[in-house]
């Protein structure tokens, strides 16, 4: 069956260490994102790769960094630099490059990251 | 950049309908609803085109005032599983991402 995997479901970390979250697709699309979604409120955009070994910035990239080596992957790093990191992340596709203008984006089920 | 939506939070009784609106400062490209069970992933419900095009759910519907920057999702005769949050994303004219709005919490009650 195709889709998106993420992992871990949970993830704890202490104060000052970095960590990456997984995230991996097989339904072929060309678009990845990522996105953190806090209590309440909306999902913001942290970064997304239209096509392999490129990528852009999202709204609130300060503290996240990102590879996108191979067209199934897209890994991100959550640095000591991001000051509050506690959050629900979550990795979406699309297929296609044009962005997400036309398209509908598939979501992973999430990873919750939680800082101690 | 962020939609805005309303109401923030609804209940229905089964049979009900609801109404979700989404309202943009900026010109549109499209609008994107979603719903999002708890501890879930949003799920892809309804795109709305510039144009007047739609792609989406046969029991959802929406529409979509380019002039005025806004969308409405209407959920009518409410099932439980309806039960969630709704989000809208907005993509503008020139730009190519998705802006999430903070949602609308639908809970259906028997």
């Amino acid at each position: 069956d195709g889709g998106i995997t993420q992992s871990p479901k949970y993830l704890f970390r202490k104060e000052g260490q970095n960590v990456t979250l997984s995230c991996e697709q097989n339904l072929n699309h060309d678009a990845m994102y990522w996105y953190r979604q806090d209590p309440g409120q909306g999902l913001r955009l942290i970064y997304y790769s239209q096509i392999v070994n490129d990528f852009q910035k999202g709204d609130i990239a300060e503290g996240y960094s990102v590879s996108r080596e191979k067209k199934e992957s897209f890994p991100l790093t959550v640095t000591s630099a991001q000051k509050n990191p506690t959050a629900f992340y979550l990795c979406a596709s699309m297929v296609g490059a044009g962005g997400g203008r036309g398209g509908e984006q598939f979501f992973g089920p999430g990873t919750r990251l939680t800082v101690l | 950049q962020q939609p805005v939506q309303s109401p923030q939070a609804v209940i229905l009784r089964e049979g009900e309908d609801a109404v979700i609106n989404c309202s943009s400062s900026k010109a549109l490209y499209s609008v994107h609803w979603y719903r999002q069970k708890h501890g879930e992933a949003p799920v892809f419900l309804m795109i709305l085109l510039k144009g007047g095009e739609q792609k989406g759910h046969e029991k959802i519907s929406a529409s979509f005032n380019e002039k005025k920057q806004q969308s409405s999702l209407y959920l009518t005769a409410s099932q439980l599983s309806y039960s969630g949050t709704y989000f809208c994303g907005t993509v503008g004219t020139g730009a190519n991402n998705l802006f999430f709005g903070t949602g609308t919490r639908l809970t259906v009650i028997p």
